[in-house]
């Protein structure tokens, strides 16, 4: 099956920093790759996603980029804010599994004001 | 997006015993899912829920531990059975549409085997 390393595990920086969160995904047919963010005690929720057709997308302070050929797709968040100290988590989904979605391992992101 | 409600949110069970957890959408939903997050670690996908039919399990997960029902497009329970203290753990529902399509979860079931 799929699977996805995540890195860094922790990752603290100023506010007003940017962020980034690398990982990489061992199924080279996976197509879809969505970033969820997590709160202490809170389910995860989407913040972004992007598919195998494109190579980057952005929304406003957020944004994506996938390499199909190098297997990884990273999160960029600039002017970082305390309120987006959460846990982020990157997914891969290969085709043929029924939308199935296979997690890394995590990143703990502190904005320090 | 669907309105996720999971049921109970959390529970102290005695070890040795079964507790179902519910899973309920305010929309039909083509795909159920349900995941296992253990204290401070990642979402692991335990199996999809396939209305109508036998879930469909990922390797280290069995129906006889956790059977798994979804009677329709709407709602799903996860039991998780014969509970040790290993089993302590937050249990989430997703729901998504089809490929390519992100999933939404539920708030999670806190579970503590005691």
């Amino acid at each position: 099956g799929e699977n996805v390393e995540q890195h860094p595990s922790t990752l603290s920086v100023q506010e007003g920093d940017s962020a980034v969160i690398k990982c990489t995904y061992s199924d080279s047919a996976s197509n879809y790759f969505p970033w969820y963010k997590q709160e202490l005690g809170k389910r995860p929720q989407l913040i972004i996603d992007i598919r195998s057709n494109v190579g980057e997308k952005k929304d406003q302070r957020i944004a994506v980029t996938l390499n199909k050929t190098a297997k990884h797709f990273s999160l960029h968040i600039t002017e970082t804010q305390p309120e987006d100290s959460a846990v982020y988590f990157c997914a891969a989904s290969p085709p043929n599994t029924g939308n199935q979605f296979y997690f890394g391992t995590g990143t703990s992101l502190t904005v320090i004001p | 997006s669907a309105v996720i409600s999971q049921k109970p949110s959390r529970d102290i069970c005695q070890r040795g015993t079964s507790l179902t957890i519910q899973c309920q959408v305010d929309s039909q939903v083509t795909m159920m899912f349900w995941y296992r997050q253990q204290p401070g670690q990642s979402l692991t996908l335990i199996a999809t829920a396939n209305q109508g039919s036998e879930a469909t399990y990922e390797s280290g997960f069995v129906i006889d531990k956790f059977p798994i029902s979804r009677p329709n497009l709407t709602f799903s329970t996860l039991t998780v059975s014969n509970m040790s203290p290993e089993d302590s753990s937050i249990y989430l529902c997703s729901v998504g549409g089809e490929r390519d399509q992100p999933q939404h979860f539920g708030d999670g079931t806190r579970l503590s085997i005691l």
